[in-house]
């Protein structure tokens, strides 16, 4: 069974400030990472593809970095804004048995305040 | 900004009927999935779709399920006799490659099964 873990399930930030989330999977078989925003009512909307050991990728606001050594990548927003609420989910795919495999995450759930 | 379709948004049914959820994908994409989230639950991969068939399925796409892309646009989900535990937000999405690459979400189809 492939194993994947966000932390902290949830998170208040107050406008301005910067955080972070974990997400964990196994350091085997691995083949691909892909962050999600899921905002209320939408669509996941894809944030990162992430492919290769010490990837580092950008967007705006929102950096994601992968150590598939260890099995965690985590996801930075600098300056939090309102319109950063939503659900942040991470996917791993991995090779199991000659198959590529995609489990999510639970999700980290960030709330802004303003 | 191309985007995935589902219909219908919400589709309530009673036990042991037959329902179909339909996505209509971007029209570039090769590869199509489905995953559904029960209430509370992680998202769950079902299953992957190309080249006209099954590339990947997980456990819980039984005999129960199936899928077809019936006219080159539309990829349907059916499910032959629903049970309560089917009750779950179903998403289908789309990516140009593989599982690996990133991939496009539809807004969802909340089922419903009495």
């Amino acid at each position: 069974i492939l194993n994947v873990e966000q932390s902290p399930q949830s998170l208040h930030v107050q406008e301005g400030d910067s955080t972070n989330f974990t997400c964990s999977f196994p350091s085997s078989n691995f083949y691909a990472l892909h962050w999600y925003r899921w905002e209320t009512a939408k669509s996941p909307e894809a944030l990162f593809v992430m492919t290769l050991n010490g990837d580092e990728k950008k967007k705006g606001r929102i950096s994601a970095t992968l150590n598939t050594k260890e099995g965690y990548s985590y996801l930075y927003i600098k300056g939090s804004q309102p319109e950063d609420s939503a659900t942040y989910l991470c996917a791993f795919i991995g090779e199991v048995q000659g198959a590529q495999k995609l489990v999510f995450g639970q999700g980290t759930r960030l709330t802004i305040n303003p | 900004e191309p985007e995935v379709t589902q219909t219908p948004s919400h589709q309530v049914t009673q036990m042991g009927q037959e329902v179909i959820l339909r996505c209509v994908p971007i029209s570039n994409h090769l590869y199509f999935y489905w995953y559904r989230q029960i209430l509370g639950q992680k998202v769950e991969f079902l299953v992957s779709f190309y080249n006209n068939e099954i590339s990947e399925k997980s456990e819980i796409f039984d005999d129960q399920f199936s899928v077809e892309r019936p006219d080159g646009s539309n990829f349907t989900l059916k499910i032959r006799s629903t049970k309560l535990e089917d009750s779950a937000m179903y998403f289908c999405a789309s990516s140009e490659m593989q599982v690996s690459y990133e991939q496009y979400f539809g807004p969802g189809t909340r089922l419903t099964v009495t």
